[in-house]
């Protein structure tokens, strides 16, 4: 059984970066049939879809527009885990963020980490 | 981008009876290839993550009650409970996952009346 344990600060200054991390359990970060995602949530957006990342002989990432110029996702072998990064934060990136599996050829979300709330306040 | 229009945002249904909810996509999600629909439906209760209930836009997730059924394809899609139990209550979205970025409604809280 396939388990995500997100982990990393709930509160984040502004114009700051923002860090989570995503340790998998019963799957390999480098496998070859999925890909590994970050989902935020919020009242204002709803669930908005951030990127994800895949091992396909090579490390593969895409992003939302939204996002794109500020986010980064890094995948560790060793700890087999992923990781998000977002810089220059402000308030409007408060919300519950999650990391999900999707399988390769598909896209649907499933398992989802338990769920990070970042609150970006001074 | 696709947009995912879920109806109707809130929805109260009486124990034991029907409740449907719709969802809308911009453009088709179907993928004529393999003739498959790109389409999820999640269910959220307070304080937890999603859970997958539908994927292909009808194939129920293992564990999930016979009660849920996903039908539809090209741009609209519809998840019904055939008979509502307390446990139902959630807020319900649906998903495309055809095109990144992968796109959610705005999602349906379901009550009981």
């Amino acid at each position: 059984q396939v388990q995500l344990q997100q982990s990393g600060p709930g509160l984040v200054k502004p114009s700051q970066t923002l860090s989570l991390t995503c340790a998998i359990s019963g799957d390999s970060v480098s496998s070859y049939t999925v890909s590994w995602h970050w989902i935020r949530q919020s009242p204002s957006r709803g669930l908005e879809w951030l990127g994800r990342t895949y091992y396909r002989s090579k490390w593969y990432s895409d992003y939302a527009d939204s996002v794109r110029s500020r986010i980064t996702f890094n995948p560790d072998t060793s700890k087999n885990q992923f990781s998000l990064q977002l810089n220059s934060v402000t308030p409007e990136d408060t919300a519950v963020y999650y990391c999900v599996r999707a399988t390769a050829g598909a896209g649907w979300s499933d398992p989802w980490g338990q769920g990070t709330l970042v609150t970006v306040s001074s | 981008d696709f947009v995912m229009t879920q109806s109707p945002d809130s929805l109260a249904v009486s124990l034991g009876e029907r409740a449907t909810i719709n969802c809308k996509s911009s453009q088709t999600i179907l993928y004529s290839s393999d003739n498959k629909n790109y389409l999820a439906w999640y269910q959220q209760k307070p304080g937890q993550p999603p859970k997958l209930l539908i994927y292909w836009a009808s194939i129920r997730e293992s564990g999930v009650p016979d009660r849920f059924s996903g039908s539809g394809s090209g741009t609209d899609f519809t998840l019904t409970i055939s008979s509502l139990q307390a446990e139902d209550v959630a807020v319900y979205y649906c998903q495309q996952y055809h095109s990144t970025p992968y796109t959610f409604g705005q999602g349906t809280r379901l009550e009981i009346k």
